[in-house]
Formats: structure tokens, C-alpha cells, sequence
């Protein structure tokens, strides 16, 4: 069956970076993408962005093009989200979820089980 | 870049009762998708390209639409359904509030 798993909460300074990494199993890796959402408390679904498990294209929304970066390593079907700059209004829930290879947010049908990430001072 | 805008922003019906919800593109676009979320819960996929229903989906959600205007409905409503909706191209709509009457 489709998984996907999330490393675990983190608590982070003001300044500081995070990354956060999502373990695929039960489908072949590379014929899919991995889409990353957030959800600050209290707060909307924010998409962040997409990347290509087949050709590594990654597309990021405008919000989050400056401080983003998302990869993928096909060797042990895991993609990763590092933020940096981490501001206090980048606590939030991270999510990944599987989706098209070739189509950024066409379906996310599998979703991890989401990531805390708290920044405070 | 392109902003989804949903209506209403909250909805109160009863159980039995059809929900219509809207997700308004400020520009055209190609392809749609529905989320439901539950609190303390991950996103589940409804709909995808518009109308077509993700794979466990019960057959009472249906999407519709083209271009920049796109409706979830729900023709019969379920206790389990009153969550929040999210429509998604690229960008996430603000949600819809499904509450009960």
C-alpha cells in the first residue's frame, strides 16, 4: 500500500533552516511527484510547492521561491523540503503527498502524516 | 499569479441536504482539484481535473466546471462530511466551512 512518512517535529530559532523529509513506499517513486502544503494554526491550506520524482522540474509558489528548496533522492524514495530563513509565522504543520510527475497540484492523492514546525525564539 | 477564490465562506446545512460549493479562478486554468479536510487530520482528495473522482471517493461528490469556474457538490450530506473544503490550482482557495444546521 501507498506511504508516505514524515520525519519528526522540529523546533527551530528565527533565522534558522529546517528540512524535513517524506519516505515513499508501497509505488515506484520516480513515476510520481511530491507535492509540500503547510497549515499555520488556525489558518488555510498553503500550497508550497511541487517537485518531479521522474526529471526533478520543481515548480515553488511565488510566496516561497526565495527561501524553499525541494528535492528528491530516488536511491531510497524520499523527497525533502528545506526552508530557511525561518520566520515565526513559518510554524506550521508540513505535509508532503504524492502527485503527478509531470503536472505541478494536478492530484495529491497520498499524504504523509504531516511534520510540526514550531519557530520561536 | 493565478488567486482561487471559494464560496461561500461558510455553509450550514442539514444531514440529507445538497451543498453546492464554488472555487472562482481569477484566470483560466487547465486543471482543478478538491480537498476535504477533518481537524487533526491530513487533506483528502475528492476530485481531480475538475470532475474526475479520486479512487474510495463516494459517488454523492461530484466536480464540475471549466475555466474559471468550478463547483463541488455534494448531493446528500452525511455526518462525516461537515469539514472544510479546499479547491487547488498551484494555489489553495480560502475554504469553504461545511457546518451543520
Amino acid at each position: 500500500q501507498v506511504q508516505l512518512v514524515q520525519s519528526g517535529a522540529e523546533m527551530k530559532k528565527p533565522g534558522a533552516s529546517v528540512k524535513v523529509s517524506c519516505k515513499a513506499s508501497g509505488y515506484t517513486f520516480s513515476d510520481y511527484g511530491i507535492t509540500w502544503v503547510r497549515q499555520a494554526p488556525g489558518q488555510g491550506l498553503q500550497w508550497v510547492g511541487w517537485i518531479s520524482a521522474s526529471n526533478g522540474v520543481r515548480k515553488y509558489a511565488q510566496k516561497f521561491q526565495d527561501r524553499v528548496t525541494m528535492t528528491t533522492d530516488i536511491s531510497t524514495s524520499t523527497a525533502y523540503m528545506e526552508v530557511r530563513s525561518l520566520r515565526s509565522d513559518d510554524t506550521a504543520v508540513y505535509y508532503c503527498a504524492r502527485d503527478d510527475r509531470y503536472s505541478a497540484a494536478w492530484f495529491a492523492d497520498y499524504w504523509g502524516q504531516g511534520t510540526q514546525v514550531s519557530v520561536s525564539s | 499569479e493565478i488567486v482561487l477564490t471559494q464560496s461561500p465562506a461558510t455553509l450550514s446545512l442539514s444531514p440529507g441536504e445538497r451543498a453546492t460549493l464554488s472555487c472562482r479562478a481569477s484566470q483560466s486554468v487547465d486543471y482543478l482539484s478538491w480537498y476535504q479536510v477533518r481537524p487533526g487530520q491530513a487533506p483528502r482528495l475528492l476530485i481531480y481535473a475538475a470532475s474526475r473522482r479520486a479512487t474510495g471517493i463516494p459517488a454523492r461528490f461530484s466536480g464540475s466546471g471549466s475555466g474559471t469556474d468550478f463547483t463541488l457538490t455534494i448531493s446528500s450530506l452525511e455526518p462525516e462530511d461537515f469539514a472544510v473544503y479546499y479547491c487547488l490550482h498551484r494555489r489553495f482557495g480560502q475554504g469553504t466551512r461545511l457546518e451543520i444546521k
